[in-house]
């Protein structure tokens, strides 16, 4: 099935440090959205983002819609080892029957205390 | 306020087997999507139901069949296991057929033996 070039796949960082993510696609969404997902655990909503060119922040998460409507980029400034998970990027049409997620294959994050 | 929520939470099963996930959405919400999540990679869209009907479909054969009923709840069904439909099964849901982001459960993790 189609997903979205998210990189990297995996980041090992120091308490502290920030985080910084992306994801890319061949086609445009209306939507773009990411979450954070446990081990045994289903997708946790962070941010969603609707324009763009909007730039969104959660707390330490700071979250962009890119201007051409197929990139998007997440920022986690000072991590802190609660952090740690698998950071997924997801597009969303909408509009008709449309309305679907394309996900991309996540970037795992590793905290060092 | 309860989230989605998602029943059983294991499940084996063996190759030509039948089984059936079950799904609430999360209060308010009335669309429900259901995706597979194979190991290490993101969800993939199996289908969506709103007002009790099928309305979008992902690349999935129609061993995998669904129902929406009255108080929005759903289920999955999957005909004739394959081993390759080992996975982790996730319902998400959100309010109406627009904007609004998905909500996802913890899923259901089936292992065909």
């Amino acid at each position: 099935g189609q997903q979205l070039n998210q990189s990297p796949q995996s980041m090992f960082i120091q308490e502290g440090e920030d985080v910084s993510m992306n994801c890319t696609s061949s086609s445009i969404f209306n939507t773009w959205l990411w979450y954070k997902q446990e081990p045994g655990e289903g997708p946790v909503l962070l941010i969603a983002l609707y324009k763009a060119g909007e730039l969104t922040s959660n707390g330490r998460l700071t979250a962009q819609f890119g201007i051409t409507r197929k990139d998007s980029f997440l920022n986690i400034s000072a991590s802190i080892p609660s952090d740690v998970g698998i950071y997924f990027c997801a597009g969303q049409y909408y509009g008709g029957s449309q309305g679907n997620l394309i996900f991309g294959k996540g970037t795992k994050l590793s905290v060092k205390p | 306020d309860a989230g989605v929520t998602q029943s059983p939470t294991h499940l084996i099963k063996t190759r030509g087997q039948q089984v059936t996930l079950r799904c609430s959405p999360k209060s308010g919400h009335d669309t429900v999507s259901w995706y597979q999540q194979a190991l290490g990679q993101g969800p993939q869209f199996i289908f969506q139901y709103y007002e009790e009907e099928e309305r979008q479909r992902g690349n999935f054969p129609d061993r995998f069949s669904g129902h929406q009923f009255p108080n929005y709840s759903s289920e999955l069904n999957v005909n004739a296991l394959l081993l390759g439909d080992s996975a982790l099964y996730l319902c998400a849901s959100r309010k109406g057929q627009g904007a609004q982001p998905q909500h996802f459960g913890d899923g259901t993790r089936l292992s065909i033996l």
